[in-house]
């Protein structure tokens, strides 16, 4: 299994310019959630769906953030526009069932200029 | 007043020490507890979860205190390869799951 993907792993953009990150589950797994990182408030969960339904998006910080879950295996994250505070690495991470284990991707390491 | 707190460290011990870090939540309907390890630049990954009665997985003993509203991970007879940041994570119910900072160990030869 290859487990969690995320793309791309690496995004340097200005500030205004819209992102967007992705994620592929693992096969199987139904639910989904979007984390963010950084050295200050260390890991923060945006935003989980739960069979492609948004579950709670009360860590989404603002309007500029918006998720979706096409289908039972993708996902994007997006930001638009973009701000220098919004670097830090945003994972993705799939459970088989919303309370059990979380397997995490490798992240997405974003810097706003 | 934060959902986990988690001393940051960090810790710097010798090979072959016992360490142990602490947890407090402070929800007091949290239902179930897990320690994550986190190597540099790298994905948190389970290591354990912690069960009411305390569990222990080879050199690794997690214990949970519900009165006190606190959880520990023990690691006896530390090595290298045990370098990396270790997160605390409550789960209230409906899946609000919190995680702590993070502590930070370096195992020293």
């Amino acid at each position: 299994d290859a487990g969690v993907i995320q793309s791309p792993r690496h995004e340097v953009t200005e500030m205004g310019q819209e992102v967007t990150l992705r994620c592929k589950l693992i096969s199987g797994h139904n639910s989904l959630f979007w984390y963010r990182q950084t050295m200050m408030r260390g890991l923060e969960l945006l935003i989980y769906f739960n069979n492609n339904v948004p579950i709670d998006d009360s860590g989404m910080p603002e309007d500029r953030f918006s998720a979706k879950m096409p289908n039972a295996s993708f996902s994007t994250l997006k930001i638009q526009p973009s701000e220098p505070r919004d670097s830090a690495v945003y994972f993705c991470a799939s459970s088989p069932a919303a309370n059990n284990e979380q397997f995490f991707g490798p992240g997405t390491r974003l810097t706003v200029l | 007043r934060k959902e986990v707190e988690q001393d940051p460290g960090p810790f710097n011990v010798p090979e072959g020490a016992t360490v142990a870090f602490n947890c407090t939540y402070s929800n007091s309907a949290s239902q179930s507890f897990f320690w994550y390890r986190q190597d540099c630049r790298k994905e948190p990954k389970l290591l354990m979860s912690v069960y009411s009665s305390g569990n222990e997985d080879g050199r690794f003993t997690a214990q949970l205190n519900r009165a006190s509203q606190y959880i520990s991970l023990l690691i006896r007879d530390s090595k290298l390869s045990d370098s990396a940041t270790y997160l605390c994570v409550v789960n209230a119910g409906a899946n609000n799951l919190f995680f702590g900072t993070g502590t930070r160990l370096t195992v020293i030869p």
